[in-house]
């Protein structure tokens, strides 16, 4: 069966600090892959969406970028931490075919300080 | 992109039927999802339903789709205090979903 995996599950790092979150995928092969930002009490907003290794697609100009060296493997990063970077951030990954269901990672709560 | 809107809060007696409605703007959208999250977790999906179909019911949920006013229902029959959390619909379109803000239902005992 297929699980996600996202580490860590709670951040907290002060302003101006380097960030790396982890996102990895097993049981399938060749996923889109997702990063999504939710702010408190917000709904979910779409940072990067890849279709392979490699191809990254940004959806909203900001402080972050992602990467994904490996089929199954999306990193989420930033140079410099921002106040407003602060939220939850939950990896997911779908495999286009019957339904394209779309699998969330447990998420990452980052507190920027 | 698309616009995916949702009432932010809906709050229902246990036992009693819950609505929850989402409207959206692109017609082209091909799969339609009901998602559910619980305080601190990521998201679980509920249900589906793809755009050729106008009804989904599974167990408890049914899921309405009215293409014609893009707009989707969930209805959670017989409500518990276990349903308590935030429902986000979602479509998909071209590689990418789009989910509304979520709405909060509160089941009072």
């Amino acid at each position: 069966s297929q699980t996600i995996h996202q580490w860590p599950a709670t951040l907290v790092q002060p302003v101006g600090s380097p960030l790396s979150l982890e996102c990895t995928v097993e049981g399938t092969s060749n996923p889109n892959l997702y990063w999504y930002r939710q702010a408190a009490g917000r709904g979910l907003q779409l940072l990067f969406y890849s279709v392979g290794i490699g191809q990254i697609s940004s959806e909203v100009p900001q402080n972050l970028s992602a990467s994904r060296p490996q089929d199954r493997q999306f990193i989420l990063s930033s140079k410099k931490l921002l106040l407003s970077d602060s939220g939850f951030y939950l990896c997911a990954w779908s495999v286009v075919g019957a339904n394209n269901e779309q699998f969330f990672g447990p998420g990452t709560r980052l507190t920027v300080l | 992109g698309e616009d995916v809107e949702q009432s932010l809060f809906l709050s229902v007696r246990e036992g009693d039927s819950s609505v929850i409605n989402c409207t959206y703007t692109d017609s082209s959208s091909t799969y339609l999802y009901w998602y559910k999250q619980e305080p601190g977790a990521g998201l679980q999906l509920l249900t589906y339903i793809f755009s050729n179909m106008d009804m989904k019911q599974d167990q408890r949920l049914t899921v309405l789709l009215n293409k014609k006013d893009k707009h989707l229902s969930l209805r959670i029959a017989d409500t518990q205090t276990g349903d308590s959390a935030i429902y986000f619909c979602a479509v998909y379109n071209f590689n990418k979903f789009y989910f509304g803000s979520g709405t909060k239902l509160n089941v009072k005992p």
